[in-house]
């Protein structure tokens, strides 16, 4: 079971619109419309920012959003915000009830 | 609001036992786990899945780790554990618990973390 690749980092200018690249297999992403994404700051937990590959929890700012094109899934911040500097890990259901995460991609706010 | 709260020592020798335990508050692992997991982080790197029990009372572990691994839950005391065989300073991380509920498939609400340390 190989973790799903993410970028290490991207950056944005406030306002922008950044991207998140998850990719991984025809046994997790690609098979399973199981992914989600998770923010996590310093210290602290990971917090879900998406579900069922696009689902947003209450909560959620609408600036969040989720895809998913065959073995890749993406998370999209548009309008970044200061707030949003943090580090964001996707997770897929995988083969045999397993799971797997991506290994986080840092967000920097320029 | 539910909640949950990881326990156990901090501090565990080369070659023992890590075992940790997360008590449920606020709701019942009964009625609102779809499955409940185990995640950890080492120091300074990315979140590793660990294993998870489901309502059906089966559970799953990641393969690199499941000759050394095992979830159980106490329905009773609405609470699950953690144990970790054989542990070496690879397995220094803070662990986390989490709840997969059943209106989102993810993990929706996490435990705020443990830090264990195996000294090498």
């Amino acid at each position: 079971q190989s973790a799903l690749t993410q970028p290490r980092s991207v950056s944005g200018s406030p306002g922008q619109s950044v991207t998140i690249s998850c990719t991984g297999t025809s046994g997790d992403i690609g098979a399973y419309n199981s992914v989600s994404w998770h923010q996590q700051f310093p210290g602290t937990a990971p917090k879900l920012l998406i579900s069922d590959v696009d689902k947003r929890p209450s909560g959620v700012p609408h600036r969040f959003s989720g895809s998913k094109s065959g073995n890749t899934a993406s998370l999209t911040i548009s309008g970044l915000q200061a707030e949003d500097e943090a580090v964001y890990y996707c997770c897929s259901s995988a083969d045999n009830y397993t799971l797997v995460f991506g290994g986080g991609t840092k967000v920097t706010v320029l | 609001q539910m909640h949950l709260q990881e326990s156990g020592p901090g501090l565990v020798e080369p070659s023992e036992t890590l075992s940790l335990t997360c008590v449920v508050s606020g709701g019942s692992i009964s009625s609102t786990f779809y499955f409940g997991g185990w995640i950890r982080q080492p120091p300074g790197k990315g979140l590793e899945w660990i294993g998870s029990f489901y309502y059906w009372g089966d559970s799953y572990y990641n393969p690199s780790l499941s000759s050394r691994v095992t979830i159980a839950v106490d329905t009773s005391k609405n609470e699950f554990s953690l144990r970790l065989r054989s542990v070496t300073a690879a397995d220094t991380a803070v662990y986390y618990c989490a709840r997969r509920g059943f209106d989102y498939d993810a993990f929706d609400i996490w435990g705020q973390g443990t830090t264990v340390t195996v000294p090498s």
